[in-house]
């Protein structure tokens, strides 16, 4: 699995756009870069997948560069109930096994 | 649609003593997993399943034992529970067997005390 680098926690304003960035630099060639969101005692939620350049869905928005050795989750105009923990995961399935690995992700805590 | 449940949502045992976690998925998916999660930490796969009548190890799967006998169940069994196992265990499923990638659905989650 590759491994992945991401910011421990992170801090915004209510009404922020927000960006995640992810590092994996040794992402395999088949590798899909996937986000999850958790909130507190819930399962973690599948927000966003991608494998190159752009893609945007009706919560956020993922962008990847020409390389892939990382990438950036981009929530706009964050509220209160965007407070989780965002994990940040790459992997191809018939390579990993299908496991997942989850590692920390990033805690994010919106303010007033 | 339920999606995934588990049962119990929560649970104290003592040392020594087994029990099973049960999880549901009405989905119809093929593939399930057993994780763990420990305060401040991510997930790490235990067991998981890609279809009925199979299981294979993940990560930490030492204490645990798990069965998928029907396809819509995945249970997961701790036969002499230990303090270690003191966990949050969450369930999920997936279905896409024929793709390269895979979005897995969670349950809400059990929470494990040993004392």
């Amino acid at each position: 699995l590759a491994k992945t680098t991401q910011p421990i926690s992170m801090d915004s304003y209510e009404g922020q756009e927000v960006n995640i960035t992810c590092s994996h630099n040794n992402i395999a060639t088949n590798d899909y870069i996937t986000w999850y969101q958790q909130f507190p005692s819930q399962g973690p939620r599948f927000i966003i997948q991608g494998y190159k350049t752009k893609v945007t869905n009706e919560v956020a928005s993922l962008f990847i560069p020409a390389d892939r050795k990382s990438s950036t989750l981009s929530l706009p105009r964050v509220s209160l109930s965007d407070t989780a923990v965002y994990y940040c995961l790459v992997g191809d399935k018939a390579d990993s096994g299908y496991a997942l690995n989850f590692g920390k992700g990033t805690s994010l805590l919106v303010t007033p | 649609n339920a999606g995934v449940t588990q049962t119990p949502k929560f649970r104290v045992l003592k040392t020594g003593q087994s029990m099973t976690l049960l999880c549901a998925q009405d989905m119809n998916h093929e593939y399930m997993y057993w994780y763990r999660q420990d305060p401040g930490m991510g997930l790490r796969l235990i067991h998981y399943s890609v279809g009925e009548g199979t299981t294979a190890k993940g990560e930490v799967p030492d204490g645990y034992n798990v069965s998928r006998l029907k396809k819509q169940n995945f249970l997961l069994g701790l036969e002499s529970a230990a303090p270690s196992q003191t966990s949050v265990y969450f369930c999920a499923s997936s279905y896409d067997p024929g793709g390269r990638t895979d979005t897995q659905y969670f349950g809400p989650g059990t929470r494990l005390t040993v004392l």
